[in-house]
Parts: structure tokens; sequence; C-alpha cells
């Protein structure tokens, strides 16, 4: 069975753009979160996704935003970039149905963004 | 609301010698617990999960933790230690807060495995 994957793998992008970042999960994993990792803060929570509605949010602003479609394929979208958003974005699926908490997650390789 | 700590943000050892990792936990309702590891340029990948079923927990790898509910420790162990466990390890753990499950990870402990 294919793993989580996630495009690109790297990208650089400027200050004031905005950045959109694909994930594709396990096939029959409907859960999808998203986490931010940097050396400074480590890994933090974005949002998780399940059939389509975001069922889970962290702590950061309005300019990060997600989605997730039919296919339980899910995008991040990133706009008016801050220098501050230069991370390791990491994508992870899970077999997770409800909102139990036992489900492991898989994740996938990231997307390392840069922000000039 | 739930928290996770790991002692010490790197660990050295010798190969062949024994490998502790330390995580502590709060949580005000019974956790899920977790260690996953991360090598470079990777995603993290599950060692093993605890869910109540029983306290000492096998994983891949030859790693194994145990929970301690007096103690909210979920320390990882693994008696002999490679080269190849060189890398990053976090401990998460997950539970209710308010009907729905956002896992908390660990800082992270950076594992070096001398020759």
């Amino acid at each position: 069975k294919a793993g989580v994957t996630q495009t690109p793998r790297y990208l650089i992008k400027t200050r004031g753009q905005q950045v959109t970042l694909s994930c594709s999960p396990i096939s029959g994993h409907r859960s999808v979160s998203w986490y931010q990792q940097t050396p400074g803060q480590g890994l933090q929570f974005l949002f998780e996704y399940f059939s389509e509605t975001q069922r889970n949010k962290g702590n950061f602003p309005g300019r990060f935003s997600g989605r997730q479609f039919s296919n339980s394929r899910s995008e991040m979208n990133v706009s008016t970039l801050e220098l501050g958003d230069s991370a390791l974005y990491l994508c992870a699926s899970s077999l997770a149905t409800g909102t139990g908490p036992s489900y492991e997650q898989y994740f996938g390789p990231g997307t390392r963004l840069t922000v000039t | 609301a739930q928290s996770v700590t790991q002692l010490g943000s790197h660990v050295s050892v010798s190969e062949g010698a024994l490998v502790l990792l330390r995580c502590n936990y709060s949580s005000s309702v019974p956790p899920y617990l977790f260690w996953y590891v991360q090598y470079p340029n990777q995603g993290l990948q599950l060692l093993l999960k605890y869910t109540s079923a029983a306290t000492l927990v096998k994983g891949i790898n030859g790693f194994e933790a145990e929970f301690k509910k007096s103690e909210t420790s979920f320390h990882l162990t693994k008696p002999s230690a490679h080269m190849s466990d060189a890398a990053e390890y976090f401990c998460a753990v997950t539970a209710s807060s308010g009907g729905s499950y956002i896992p908390t990870f660990g800082r992270g402990t950076s594992l070096i495995v001398h020759p």
C-alpha cells in the first residue's frame, strides 16, 4: 500500500505571496491532519479534516487554511507569507472514523517551505 | 488540557548500550500515548502506542515503553543501541478535550549513537 505523499517536497516563496501544499493520504484513510514543524516551536497541530469537513483546528491565524476533497486528498494554503512561516509542513493520515484518540497517524515526508 | 515533556533535547549513547528516552505527560483524563521516530528528511514513523490494554508496550525495532500512571511517565527504552537508531524521537499524547482529540507532541529528543 502506498504511503502518504506530499507535493512539492521543497518550495521557496517570497514574503507576501501565497502557497498551496498538497497531501494524498493512504488509501482508505479519511482523516488528514496538518502540522508545522520548526526548530523553535517543534511540532504544532494546524488542523484536521475528515470527510471534507474540518473537524479540529489548532491555534494558527486565519492565513492558514485547508480543504479536503471527496477522494480524501487535502490541500493546505497559506496566504500573505511571512518569514516565520518557513518550516517543514507535515501531513498525516489516519483510519480514525469517529473522534477516538487511539488511532495512530501515518506521516508523509513533508514539504520544506522557505520564505525569503 | 494536555502536555508532554521530553527530558533532554539530546541523548548520547554508545553502540550496544541501553537507550532511555524520557517522556512525562499531563492529562486530566486517561491519555493515549505514542512514540514516533523521525529520520533526517523524512516524516514521523510510529514506534509504539499505549491505549490502556497493557502498561508495557512493545514496538518496532526492539523498542518498548512502560506506562506508569503514578509517575505520569511513558519512557522509551531499548536494551542495545544500534547506529541505525540515531534519529529524532517524539512522544505524543491525545486525550479528549471538549469532544475532540488534538494530539500534543513533545519537543523531541535527538538520539546520538557513538561507535
